[in-house]
């Protein structure tokens, strides 16, 4: 059974950084593409960023763009998302997700790491 | 960008009944690429339903999907304790890749 664990959330304040990690075990990290997704407390699932299986390709959501990384390292199975100039608005869970192809859904996920951005 | 809008917002119903959640895409998904994932308390999503209508393995055969095109359901004949949760629609064929707003199944 495939495993995805998130970390590095927490709180801090508008303006500064976080990277996210997520962690993959379970079942072969390498031909998945990779996905992170965001729900702001007590809404709906927002998707934010996607890195390709062999990294690349990227792409964002445009509330993101140039303020967030995705990257990955196959030998760590692992995800990241470097976050940037932190506001307000980008308080939520974040999960990442596992797409194996262009036809597949997301698939396992993560329970999410919870990132607050509050002065 | 395709939007997904999920109705209604809130269902209200009694163990054994049957739910009906709706999900309406702004323009045609791509090859009926549209996932539903069930969503409890603290936890992570989970796919149920993809390519509109295909069961993941192991889901109860009370959990359908239907639908092409635009408009797509989610049917849970004969609702049991364990399926109230929040419930959203997935397109995943073409970028951005989208959600609806979810439904939230209640006990009524």
């Amino acid at each position: 059974q495939g495993q995805m664990v998130e970390s590095g959330g927490g709180v801090i304040q508008p303006g500064e950084s976080l990277r996210l990690s997520c962690a993959v075990s379970g079942f072969t990290f390498t031909p998945f593409g990779f996905h992170w997704v965001r729900q702001a407390p007590g809404k709906g699932l927002e998707w934010v960023a996607f890195i390709r299986d062999d990294g690349s390709d990227e792409q964002y959501a445009d509330s993101v763009k140039g303020r967030f990384t995705i990257s990955r390292d196959n030998s760590k199975k692992s995800v990241f998302l470097q976050m940037n100039s932190l506001r307000p608005e980008d308080t939520a869970v974040y999960h990442c997700a596992a797409k194996y192809n262009s036809a597949s859904p997301f698939d396992p996920w993560g329970q999410g790491t919870l990132v607050t951005v509050s002065s | 960008e395709i939007v997904l809008t999920q109705s209604p917002g809130t269902l209200s119903l009694s163990p054994g009944e049957r739910a009906t959640l709706s999900c309406r895409a702004s323009q045609s998904v791509s090859s009926n690429y549209l996932a539903w994932y069930q969503q409890k308390p603290g936890q992570a999503p989970r796919l149920l339903i993809y390519g509109a209508s295909s069961r993941v393995t192991g889901l109860p055969d009370r959990f359908s999907g239907s639908g092409s095109g635009t408009d797509f359901t989610l049917t849970i004949s004969g609702l049991q304790p364990e399926d109230f949760a929040v419930y959203y629609c997935q397109q995943y064929g073409t970028s951005p890749l989208t959600f609806g707003g979810g439904t939230k199944v209640e006990i009524k």
